[in-house]
């Protein structure tokens, strides 16, 4: 058990362009899930998956982002024309089938310029 | 409107004192409980989970945590806090409907004085 991985840590970009954030789960686990997390707060859900299918989505999900899960093992988490409002720490999770236990990830730090 | 609050935003505490951080939820339900704890620039780590049965639970690190049903409450403990226990500490909740996304409170960052 490695545990979840993320990839990059930290991401400093411009407003206005695009970045790709990628989490490896834990391989057991079927279940994936991405959540934002900004300074004061606690995280936020923003989408799951079950395998590859991409079961719910948050309204905080706009447009810009989209997350994908092509064969059930690795998620990628897009964001589109960052804004400075984009600016978050993101964080994966993932848990077994039968399990509401998550175990995360250490998170990617997104700055937006 | 279904909620987790943690009222205290930051807790100090002694070296060797006891310890305890509040949660009340307000969900149609009794939830899936859970308390996380993050560290400084790493991820969110589970102390201890509540489902069904014994209503004090006991987690990694010596931390235990009561159900109060009559409360809404989930209350995190800790009889004689460490150093390395200063970070801050999140109430989660998951609702008993086959939704696995969790809630999670504002959380409380604890400091831990020598």
């Amino acid at each position: 058990d490695t545990g979840v991985s993320q990839n990059p840590r930290h991401k400093i970009t411009k407003r206005g362009q695009n970045v790709t954030f990628r989490c490896d789960p834990i391989s057991e686990h079927n279940r994936l899930y991405w959540y934002r997390q900004t300074l004061g707060q606690g995280p936020e859900f923003l989408t799951y998956f079950q395998n590859e299918a991409q079961l719910e989505k948050s309204r905080l999900l706009s447009d810009r982002f989209s997350a994908e899960r092509p064969k059930g093992s690795f998620s990628t988490l897009e964001i589109q024309r960052t804004e400075q409002g984009d600016s978050a720490m993101y964080l994966c999770a993932s848990s077994y089938p039968s399990g509401y236990e998550q175990f995360f990830g250490p998170g990617t730090r997104l700055t937006v310029l | 409107a279904q909620s987790v609050t943690q009222p205290d935003i930051h807790i100090t505490v002694s070296e060797g004192a006891s310890l305890e951080l509040r949660c009340n939820y307000s969900y149609g339900a009794t939830p899936y409980l859970f308390w996380y704890v993050q560290s400084p620039g790493q991820g969110l780590q589970l102390l201890l989970k509540y489902f069904s049965g014994d209503t004090l639970v006991q987690g990694i690190k010596g931390f235990e945590a009561e159900f109060k049903r009559s409360q809404s409450s989930f209350n995190l403990r800790k009889p004689s806090v460490h150093w390395s226990d200063a970070a801050e500490y999140f109430c989660a909740v998951a609702p008993r409907s086959n939704d696995y996304k969790l809630s999670f409170g504002a959380g409380t960052t604890v400091t831990v004085r020598a």
